[in-house]
């Protein structure tokens, strides 16, 4: 398998426009989850989908952000209108649950976004 | 809720140095424990796990033991080389694989030759 898909791997973009990040999850897996990653709050869950379903927003900043997963091997994040204080990496993460105790998340290569 | 602790960094050792970085948790019942590990420019990827009370986790030379007892999964290294520089998290996971992984807040770790 490929891995946990993400695109695009960096994205630069003018204040108030619409970003769409995209992911595509390891074939199988059926919870996918969606982070923020910065210098000043570190590591954030911003969603996570369980079944296509969504199970847990409270991560979600605000409602400029958006998230769905329309199907199992496809999910996006919607950032509209974009501000610069969204500028971050954001990654997608993949696993199967309930997997049992050995359900490690999968990491895609993360999409840096830049908002000017 | 559940809940990991993680020694703050950045933390800076030369090559060959003796590595530790502190991870204890809150957590009900019997999570997994996980150490993931960044390097630069990349996705979080898994170093090492433990899924019951005193297993060991290894990989890479890089040891976590599960006690339960102290609630704590500290990393470990006997001698770290320029190429472990980067960045560690610890994590925990459900009982059973049913919920999300909670995560630390990561130490930044560089090794100079």
């Amino acid at each position: 398998d490929a891995g946990v898909i993400q695109s695009p791997r960096h994205e630069v973009t003018e204040m108030g426009q619409e970003v769409t990040l995209r992911c595509k999850p390891i074939s199988g897996h059926n919870s996918l989850f969606w982070y923020r990653q910065t210098m000043m709050r570190g590591l954030e869950l911003l969603i996570y989908f369980n079944n296509n379903v969504p199970i847990d927003d409270s991560g979600m900043p605000e409602d400029r952000f958006s998230a769905k997963m329309p199907n199992a091997s496809f999910s996006t994040l919607k950032i509209q209108p974009s501000e610069p204080r969204d500028s971050a990496v954001y990654f997608c993460a993949s696993n199967y649950m309930p997997g049992g105790p050995n359900t490690e998340a999968f990491f895609g290569q993360g999409t840096r976004l830049t908002v000017v | 809720g559940n809940s990991v602790t993680q020694m703050e960094g950045p933390v800076t050792l030369s090559e060959e140095a003796f590595l530790t970085i502190n991870c204890t948790y809150t957590a009900t019942g019997y999570p997994s424990l996980f150490w993931y590990v960044q390097y630069p420019g990349e996705g979080l990827q898994l170093l090492l796990k433990a899924t019951k009370a005193d297993d060991k986790g290894s990989n890479k030379g890089f040891e976590a033991t599960y006690r339960k007892e102290t609630t704590s999964f500290h990393l470990e290294k006997g001698s770290v080389q320029v190429s472990d520089s980067a960045v560690y998290f610890c994590a925990l996971g459900g009982n059973f694989g049913n919920e999300k992984l909670t995560f630390g807040t990561g130490t930044r770790l560089t090794i100079i030759p």
